[in-house]
C-alpha cells in the first residue's frame, strides 16, 4: 500500500464549480498534514496545513480524520487560476515529508 | 518568507557527462536541505537528506556514488549527478529547512535535466 494516496486526476470543472480532493494515508503516527499546491513545472508551493478541528482560508476547507487517515481539500466558487496539481503531503516525523502522487485540476471558462 | 535558489534552472548535457546543482538558502541558514526527483506525472520521490558537515543519508534505490551531495555550509547544498544517462532525466527539487521548524521545507524553483 503506497504511504500517501490521492483521487487520480484529472478533475474538470466549470469556473465557479466546488470541487473535492480526498486523501488517504498509511502511517497511523503521522504527525502533521498539509497540502500543496504544483503548478505544471515548478516547485510545490505550501497552500494550507490541514488540522483535526477543519480549517478554512478562504475558499479552501481542509479536513482530517485521523481515525479513518483521510484528509479533504474542498474548494469552493473554482477559478481558472485554481487550475494545478493539488499534492497531499504528510509528515511523520525526522524533518521527512511524504507526498502523494496528487491530482491535476483543470477549471475551464 | 524562506528562500530557496537553485542554479540552473534547466540543463541539457550529453550521456556521461557529469551535472552538478546548487541548492542555497538565501535568508536563513538550513539545518537540513533535501533533494527530490520528480518524473512527468509522478509524485515529489526524496533521494536523500544531508546536514550541514556530515554525509547525506541517501534513501533506498538511490545510488550514493551516482548521486553525489556535499553540504559545506549552512545555506549551501549541491548535487552532482555523475555520468548521466538519459534515464537521469528528470526535474530535481531541493528544499531546506531550519532549526526550529522540522515540518516546514521551503523548496527551491528546481533544475529541470534533460540528458540526450
Amino acid at each position: 500500500r503506497k504511504e500517501v494516496e490521492q483521487d487520480p486526476g484529472p478533475f474538470n470543472v466549470p469556473e465557479g464549480a466546488t470541487v473535492a480532493f480526498n486523501c488517504t494515508y498509511s502511517n497511523s503516527a503521522s504527525q502533521s498534514f498539509f497540502w500543496y499546491r504544483q503548478d505544471c513545472r515548478k516547485e510545490p508551493k505550501l497552500l494550507m496545513s490541514v488540522y483535526s478541528s477543519g480549517n478554512e482560508d478562504g475558499r479552501f476547507t481542509a479536513q482530517l480524520n485521523r481515525a479513518s487517515q483521510y484528509i479533504s481539500l474542498l474548494i469552493r466558487d473554482s477559478k481558472l487560476s485554481d487550475s494545478a496539481t493539488y499534492l497531499c503531503v504528510v509528515y511523520s516525523g525526522y524533518s521527512t515529508l511524504t507526498f502523494g502522487k496528487g491530482t491535476m485540476l483543470l477549471v475551464s471558462p | 518568507g524562506a528562500v530557496v535558489s537553485q542554479h540552473p534552472s534547466r540543463v541539457i548535457c550529453k550521456s556521461g557527462t557529469s551535472v552538478k546543482i546548487e541548492c542555497r538558502s538565501l535568508d536563513f541558514q538550513a539545518t537540513t536541505m533535501f533533494w527530490y526527483r520528480q518524473f512527468p506525472k509522478q509524485s515529489l520521490m526524496l533521494m536523500a537528506t544531508s546536514n550541514e558537515g556530515s554525509k547525506a543519508t541517501y534513501e533506498q534505490g538511490v545510488e550514493k556514488d551516482k548521486f553525489l551531495i556535499n553540504h559545506a555550509s549552512l545555506t549551501l547544498s549541491t548535487l552532482t549527478v555523475t555520468s548521466a544517462h538519459p534515464e537521469d532525466s528528470s526535474f530535481y527539487i531541493c528544499s531546506a529547512n531550519g532549526a526550529r521548524d522540522q515540518e516546514t521545507q521551503y523548496f527551491g524553483p528546481g533544475t529541470r535535466l534533460l540528458v540526450l
